[in-house]
């Protein structure tokens, strides 16, 4: 069974840019969260999806946004990108989003505002 | 709302000695308690969990970990360390009553293992 993908790996954008990430679950699996993760702040929690709807939202700005397709894949897009946004962003799925469940994490995407 | 501690953000270790890697929490509600590992330039991995029943709990690489209520704490232990246990480890706890998944993390702890 293939694991979570995430695409592209390594991402370099200027500030005031744009930019959309993209996540692919496990087959099967429908919920899809979202992770930043940086040096000082360490691992927090941007949203989750299930079945195309956002059932929860961490403490970020509205600049981060997120969306989920009928196939479960879901994109995350964050707007004017500040200096600050430089983080490994880490997707995760679950089966079904339970507070029990197991959640499988993919490898990330570096992305590195100049 | 709840708060992971990590009480060390390095532990240094000789190959074969054991270890103990500490984590406290806070939360005014039942939580689910977890222990996940990251190895450079991947993702996270599932080492174990805790949910309900017996307070220790065994995980994958001969690592576990033991559920304290009185004292909040899911400290991890491993018995005999390898090279390649050189990582970083994150305790994270979830709310069991949430509707839905929201993890919250410690800081995390890196386990660099000596030869």
């Amino acid at each position: 069974k293939a694991g979570v993908t995430q695409t592209p790996r390594y991402l370099i954008k200027t500030r005031g840019q744009q930019v959309t990430l993209s996540c692919s679950p496990i087959s099967g699996h429908r919920s899809v969260s979202w992770y930043q993760q940086t040096p000082g702040q360490g691992l927090q929690f941007l949203f989750e999806y299930f079945s195309e709807t956002q059932r929860n939202k961490g403490n970020f700005p509205g600049r981060f946004s997120g969306r989920q397709f009928s196939n479960s894949r879901s994109e995350m897009n964050v707007s004017t990108l500040e200096l600050g946004d430089s983080a490994l962003y880490l997707c995760a799925s679950s089966l079904s989003g339970g507070a029990s469940d197991t959640q499988y994490f993919g490898p990330g995407t570096r992305l590195t505002v100049l | 709302a709840q708060s992971v501690t990590q009480l060390d953000s390095q532990v240094p270790v000789f190959e074969e000695a054991p270890v103990e890697l500490r984590c406290n929490y806070s939360s005014s509600v039942s939580v689910y308690l977890f222990w996940y590992v990251q190895y450079p330039n991947q993702g996270l991995q599932l080492l174990l969990k805790y949910l309900s029943g017996s307070t220790l709990v065994k995980g994958i690489n001969g690592f576990e970990a033991e559920f304290n209520k009185s004292q909040t704490s899911f400290h991890l232990r491993k018995p005999s360390v390898h090279i390649s246990d050189t990582a970083e480890y994150f305790c994270a706890v979830s709310d069991t009553g949430a509707g839905s998944y929201q993890l919250t993390f410690g800081k995390g702890t890196k386990l660099s293992v000596i030869p």
